[in-house]
Parts: C-alpha cells; sequence; structure tokens
C-alpha cells in the first residue's frame, strides 16, 4: 500500500514563530487532506488539498503531486495551534480508504 | 460543525465479550468510516461505508464487523473483544467521494479499553 512520511516527528515553537510540516507519499494520489488534533483529542479537518495552494487565516498548505509532497505552513503560531498534525491521502483506484500519516507533533510554547 | 456524535465516549470491557460501538450523523452523508488511533500509528481504517449496506474492509479489519441499516447510523462491532484492540476509536463521515472533493469530518472518539 502507500506509504506516508511526515516530518519532522515533534517540532516546538515560541508564540509568534512561523512553521513547515511536510508530508511524503510514496505513490500517486487523488485526495490529501491534512488534519489537526487539538490536546483533548478532537480532529479538524484544515485542507482538503490534493493539489495546488490554498490558505485559510493563518494556515496555508501546498502539494505538489507530481513530485509526491505536500506541505503545511502555519505562520505567526499560537499557543491554540498545539497538537498533532496529520496528513492522510487517497488513491482512485482504493477510494474511501485512506491512509494516515503518524502526524507531527507540534508544541507551542507562550 | 457537522452533527455527528459517537457512542459510547468511554468504554471498559471485559476479554471475550462483544462490544458495539456507534456512529450517528445527522447530515446524510453517504460516506461513513471507522478508524482507530493507537500511539505511534496514527489513525488506521477499519472499515468504512458508501451506503446504505454498502461498506468495505480497511487495513485492519481483522476482528470487527459493521453494519449500517440506515444513512445515519454506522456501528462497529468488536465480536470478542481482546487487549490488542485498546484503542481510542473515531467515526468520520463525508458528502461524497474523493473526487468531488469532500473532506472528512470527525467524532469525537470512543476510549476503549479491554481488561
Amino acid at each position: 500500500g502507500i506509504q506516508v512520511e511526515q516530518s519532522p516527528p515533534d517540532l516546538i515553537l515560541q508564540e509568534g514563530a512561523n512553521s513547515t510540516l511536510r508530508c511524503n507519499f510514496s505513490d500517486s494520489v487523488n485526495n490529501l487532506q491534512w488534519f489537526h488534533q487539538n490536546p483533548w483529542g478532537q480532529l479538524i479537518n484544515l485542507f482538503y488539498i490534493p493539489s495546488g495552494t490554498k490558505q485559510n487565516g493563518r494556515l496555508s498548505a501546498t502539494t505538489v503531486a507530481t513530485e509526491r509532497y505536500s506541505l503545511l505552513y502555519i505562520s505567526s503560531s499560537q499557543t491554540t495551534d498545539s497538537g498533532v498534525y496529520f496528513c492522510a491521502v487517497e488513491r482512485d483506484t482504493n477510494a474511501g480508504k485512506s491512509t494516515f500519516g503518524d502526524g507531527t507533533t507540534l508544541t507551542v510554547k507562550p | 460543525d457537522a452533527g455527528i456524535t459517537q457512542s459510547p465516549r468511554h468504554k471498559v470491557t471485559e476479554t471475550g465479550t462483544p462490544v458495539t460501538l456507534r456512529c450517528h450523523q445527522t447530515e446524510n452523508h453517504r460516506y461513513m468510516y471507522w478508524y482507530r488511533q493507537d500511539p505511534g500509528h496514527g489513525l488506521r481504517l477499519i472499515h468504512y461505508s458508501y451506503g446504505v449496506k454498502d461498506t468495505d474492509k480497511g487495513e485492519v479489519s481483522d476482528g470487527y464487523s459493521v453494519s449500517r441499516s440506515k444513512t445515519e447510523d454506522f456501528l462497529l462491532t468488536l465480536e470478542s473483544a481482546t487487549s490488542s484492540q485498546t484503542s481510542v476509536y473515531f467515526c468520520a463521515i463525508s458528502e461524497g467521494a474523493w473526487y468531488g472533493g469532500y473532506g472528512y469530518t470527525f467524532g469525537s472518539g470512543t476510549r476503549l479499553t479491554v481488561v
């Protein structure tokens, strides 16, 4: 099956700093999503981004499908950004069966 | 937020007993999914459904069965619970398949402990 690798596994920032999280995948995909899991365990969909660039406030994401990676940018980080960030991918030949990476744990210190 | 609720939120059960977890949605979404989350493994797909009575297996389906007799309910059953099934279980819904650009919405999770 498809392999998904996220880096770095852990990231510690001071409030106000910027960060870039990376998601590499081993094969072509048709669906890629980024999620944030907050410290209370709730999973929130951030972006559906199989290709191109999207922005939502301080967060933006870029997927370069031909090179099999996606980046999540967090600018001016806040303590509420802490948690685990997951990317998940899906292929048309395996529709409905998303594969998640192991996540990047972000800690933003005040 | 989409209306999706999981029940129970927490459960402790004994090895060998059957357990059923419920996912209920009020969004009339076609797709529903069950994932488990374990330390070091991220989320792994157990089963998913693409319509009433239409289900398919995920990567970790052994020991689990599902049923979807109504659009709004997706049940996950552990036929005979084992300690390896201690985990946090998440349900997710989506309005359509990937080609429609539909993202997932997750429930709050069920923490299951098998003793």
